[in-house]
């Protein structure tokens, strides 16, 4: 069965901050990983993937992730925070091949503070 | 534009109506998805269509009734809610053998609320 941890439903940082959000997951197959945002009043978008290739995987926006296995993590990152990147950003995982049998972690709430 | 319309895009229902939620998708894709976002708590996966085979949470009551006719279009028949039905309902589609690569494309949600 898989599984995902985000640490921290709620991260505030300032504008022009580096921007961590973390999430651990359990896998007992070698995962797909996913990070996701929302954005108020609307549906997930995707940011970025994992899918066995590089481990450290850029993705729009200037955000990037990196898979550490022996951690079982996936955090995303972001040097330096704008206004824009309020939203609330979603971790997932999939073992299947078809990478598309999600299950998602609870949720961070970005809040940029100016 | 995200691909994936849904609508409505708000719904109120009282306890004994039917109402339905439809989603539709333009990106050619043949897995459609319903997920529940409640208020704290994690996206659930509801129902899965792919390729004409349906595959469902077993946790979802029988009052959620599904229907996909085709590979564009899927509903989320509703009948005798409750309260705690109350959420965002949102619909996604992808390319069922597209692997990673084809990711999950998500509509802007349904919020309904039941009272």
């Amino acid at each position: 069965a898989q599984s995902v941890t985000q640490l921290g439903s709620h991260v505030s940082v300032s504008e022009g901050a580096l921007v961590l959000l973390r999430c651990n997951y359990s896998s007992s197959v070698p995962p797909y990983l996913f990070w996701y945002v929302q954005y108020p009043n609307q549906g997930l978008q995707l940011l970025l993937k994992y899918t066995s290739a590089a481990t450290l995987v850029k993705g729009i926006n200037g955000f990037e992730a990196e898979f550490k296995k022996s951690e079982t993590s996936f955090h995303l990152t972001k040097p330096s925070a704008h206004m824009s990147d309020a939203a609330e950003y979603f971790c997932a995982v999939s073992e299947n091949n078809a990478g598309n049998m999600l299950t998602f972690g609870g949720g961070t709430r970005l809040m940029v503070k100016p | 534009e995200t691909g994936v319309t849904q609508t409505p895009r708000h719904l109120v229902m009282g306890m004994t109506n039917k109402k339905s939620l439809k989603c539709e998708q333009h990106l050619g894709h043949n897995a459609m998805y319903w997920y529940k976002q409640s208020a704290k708590k994690p996206l659930e996966l509801m129902f899965v269509y792919s390729l004409e085979e349906r595959v469902e949470n077993n946790s979802v009551p029988s009052r959620f009734s599904p229907e996909c006719p085709n590979s564009s279009h899927l509903f989320l028949h509703l009948h005798t809610l409750q309260p705690e039905d109350s959420a965002l309902y949102l619909c996604a589609s992808s390319q069922k053998k597209g692997g990673p690569n084809s990711p999950l494309h998500f509509g802007n949600g349904t919020r309904l609320t039941v009272t």
